[in-house]
């Protein structure tokens, strides 16, 4: 039982629009979510995150959105470049666990 | 500037063989965990550590061991290897399970 998901496998984009990647939990103690970033044959790499005290953060081109009610965020990438085709990992962490709960991953492409 | 360094890299077992992932991290984080990734089922965490001495079990546990004797190190043992165990394993360290984490470059595994 996926505790948090990213129902979409993969995403193509066009070079300089944006990219929405989603993702939806289901454990209503998560109180800090973060996205990763993976290239292959590289570990994860951190990119983003936000406390759930807040409904938005962001960070140069990334931003993420935070849904409490809807149990959903999203991370927009604005303007997207080559360059961030990747593949996105969502994760979640509870106020009562020590435990980093990793969604599935969304293939992002940007093509030029 | 290492980071986190995993060895090996590659590895190819013989069902029931056994073997120890190493993980080593230069950082002076508290916290340490080690993540499996598969196809369609994003990171799963096996087991973590709060700090050496400490360890605790994540999802996936069954057919792992680990240890932290030290904050620098901690090892990945495959008791009885399965070809389940077939996988790409991440370790990673953070300051803290709220902070970001840094992952190393993985150690893929395939057991035949």
């Amino acid at each position: 039982d996926q505790q948090v998901k990213q129902n979409s496998p993969s995403l193509s984009v066009q070079e300089g629009r944006i990219s929405i990647l989603n993702c939806d939990y289901t454990n209503s103690m998560f109180d800090y979510f973060l996205w990763y970033k993976k290239y292959p044959a590289e570990g994860p790499t951190f990119l983003i995150s936000i406390s759930s005290i807040k409904d938005k953060n962001e960070d140069g081109r990334f931003t993420v959105f935070l849904n409490k009610s809807a149990k959903h965020l999203s991370l927009h990438i604005v303007p997207s470049q080559p360059g961030d085709s990747a593949v996105y990992f969502c994760a979640a962490i509870s106020l009562y666990g020590n435990k980093l709960v990793f969604g599935a991953g969304t293939i992002l492409r940007v093509k030029s | 500037n290492a980071g986190v360094t995993q060895t090996p890299k590659f590895q190819v077992l013989k069902t029931g063989q056994s073997m120890t992932l190493q993980c080593a991290q230069d950082m002076n984080h508290e916290y340490m965990s080690w993540y499996r990734q598969d196809p369609g089922m994003g990171l799963r965490l096996i087991h973590y550590s709060v700090g050496a001495g400490i360890t605790d079990q994540g999802e996936v546990p069954n057919g792992y061991n680990v240890s932290r004797s030290t904050t620098e190190d901690f090892p990945l043992r495959l008791l009885s290897a399965a070809p389940s165990q077939t996988s790409v394993y991440f370790c990673a360290s953070s300051r803290g399970v709220y902070t970001e984490a840094f992952f190393g470059q993985g150690t893929r595994l395939t057991v035949v």
